[in-house]
């Protein structure tokens, strides 16, 4: 009920591709989905989040999917560009409590 | 930079001891969180304070503790440290209510390796 399964593990996506990250939860309490991106040495920083009365929200080249009877969210980057390289991070959230996935390695090749 | 500090950046003690790790968070905002990243567990979220109040609590070891000061700032205090407790712990602070599932933004942590 606690999880929140994240995959992959890792992904290596050409310059100017589409990064597509996946993750799932169990809880139906929890009510906002974040995803945070973290550099080496750094803290994680918010970069998109949603909640569950829409479908879809974009933000410049990234963009979540949610899937509410699924249980299930994405983080879609498009145009990939190098920069992009990082661990992301999915979460799920409640009023109380927040979960986050193992994260994904991005590599995004020059 | 995410306007939210934590000292020290490193810190390395041995097992047994007790550490204390400081954070203060944006101005003006009141819900200080706190976590726990390692390679096995992951990011884990330890406990919220809110205005100086216990708000919400999560995978937070009995040897863990954690106040909030009425200027805001916030300790983590973790106590009879064992190697298992070699992490990142990261702060992160919100303005927005008491809540956890709200905007939070994290400052760049403290490492410590318990040896």
């Amino acid at each position: 009920q606690q999880q929140v399964k994240q995959s992959p593990q890792s992904l290596i996506v050409q310059k100017g591709g589409i990064s597509i990250i996946n993750c799932a939860y169990e809880n139906t309490a929890f009510d906002y989905f974040p995803w945070y991106q973290q550099f080496p040495g750094k803290g994680p920083a918010l970069l998109i989040a949603i909640r569950p009365d829409v479908s879809e929200k974009k933000e410049g080249r990234f963009t979540i999917s949610f899937n509410k009877s699924a249980k299930q969210f994405s983080l879609h980057i498009m145009d990939s560009q190098p920069g992009d390289s990082a661990t992301y991070f999915c979460a799920a959230s409640s009023n109380d409590k927040i979960i986050f996935g193992k994260g994904t390695r991005l590599h995004i090749l020059p | 930079d995410s306007g939210v500090t934590q000292t020290p950046k490193h810190l390395i003690t041995a097992t047994g001891q007790r550490v204390t790790l400081r954070c203060s968070p944006r101005s003006g905002d009141l819900s200080v969180y706190w976590y726990q990243q390692s390679l096995d567990q992951g990011l884990q979220f330890l406990i919220q304070y809110y205005n100086g109040e216990e708000r919400a609590k999560g995978n937070i070891l009995e040897r863990f503790s954690a106040q909030q000061f009425p200027d805001l700032h916030s300790e983590l205090n973790l106590s009879s440290l064992e190697l298992g407790d070699s992490a990142l712990y990261f702060c992160a602070s919100s303005s927005r209510g008491g809540a956890v599932n709200t905007e939070a933004f994290f400052g760049q942590g403290t490492r410590l390796t318990v040896v």
